[in-house]
């Protein structure tokens, strides 16, 4: 069975410290997304990885795909209150559908 | 501007009843996909579409149904088989054959029954 875990599912973390959040995915991808909700909300695009040790970064946040470790890590650098979302990460099935494997998502809260 | 309409925002379900869900794109994309949401929970695919006229059912698809009669449209039809409807509705899209790109998300449809 196809599987996409997070952890942790819910984070609470002071603003200015740093931590990581865990992707991992059980089929054979060199395809990962990491998509941000904010509640209520619809999801949001944040980084595209594409190969064995790709690393893409957008302000506090940086993510990296290791293709072999089937791992990805989305890292956030000296936390704000404004990155108090959902985070999911979702794999790209390598057969020949068109079908995505989200994970469990990630809730994270940023406190003052 | 290229992108997604889901419409309604809010709908509401009586008994017995079956709603329609109304999901449309302008991007050119090939797939399309429905998506349930259950209050913070994760996402779980009812139906997606590679082409037209083709659609397959994903892990939940009991209760649902869809058609996909034109590229820009992929109908959702809640259906009164599906006893526990309230949840947030999430209509997706991707390029389908051009690989290496993310999903593009409407702005959900959230069903409620009275």
């Amino acid at each position: 069975e196809l599987k996409v875990e997070q952890n942790p599912l819910f984070l609470s973390m002071q603003e200015g410290k740093n931590y990581t959040i865990y992707c991992n995915y059980s089929t054979t991808s060199d395809r990962l997304y990491w998509y941000r909700q904010d509640p209520g909300k619809s999801l949001e695009s944040l980084f595209v990885l594409l190969s064995n040790g790709a690393v893409k970064q957008e302000g506090r946040l940086m993510a990296s795909l290791d293709t072999k470790a089937r791992l990805s890590t989305l890292h956030i650098t000296a936390a704000v209150h404004d990155l108090s979302a959902t985070y999911f990460c979702a794999v790209d099935i390598t057969s020949g559908t068109y079908k995505y494997i989200f994970g469990t998502g990630t809730r994270l809260k940023v406190l003052a | 501007d290229g992108g997604i309409t889901q419409s309604p925002k809010y709908l509401f379900r009586k008994e017995g009843q079956n709603v329609t869900l109304s999901c449309e794109q302008n991007l050119n994309h090939d797939a399309m996909y429905w998506y349930r949401q259950d209050p913070g929970q994760g996402l779980r695919l009812i139906y997606y579409s590679q082409i037209v006229n083709d659609f397959q059912k994903g892990d939940i698809a009991e209760g649902y149904s869809v058609s996909r009669e034109k590229k820009e449209s992929f109908p959702l039809t809640v259906t009164s088989a599906q006893k526990n409807p309230t949840a947030f509705y999430l209509c997706a899209t991707s390029p389908g054959r051009v690989r290496n790109q993310p999903q593009h998300f409407g702005d959900g449809t959230r069903l409620s029954i009275l």
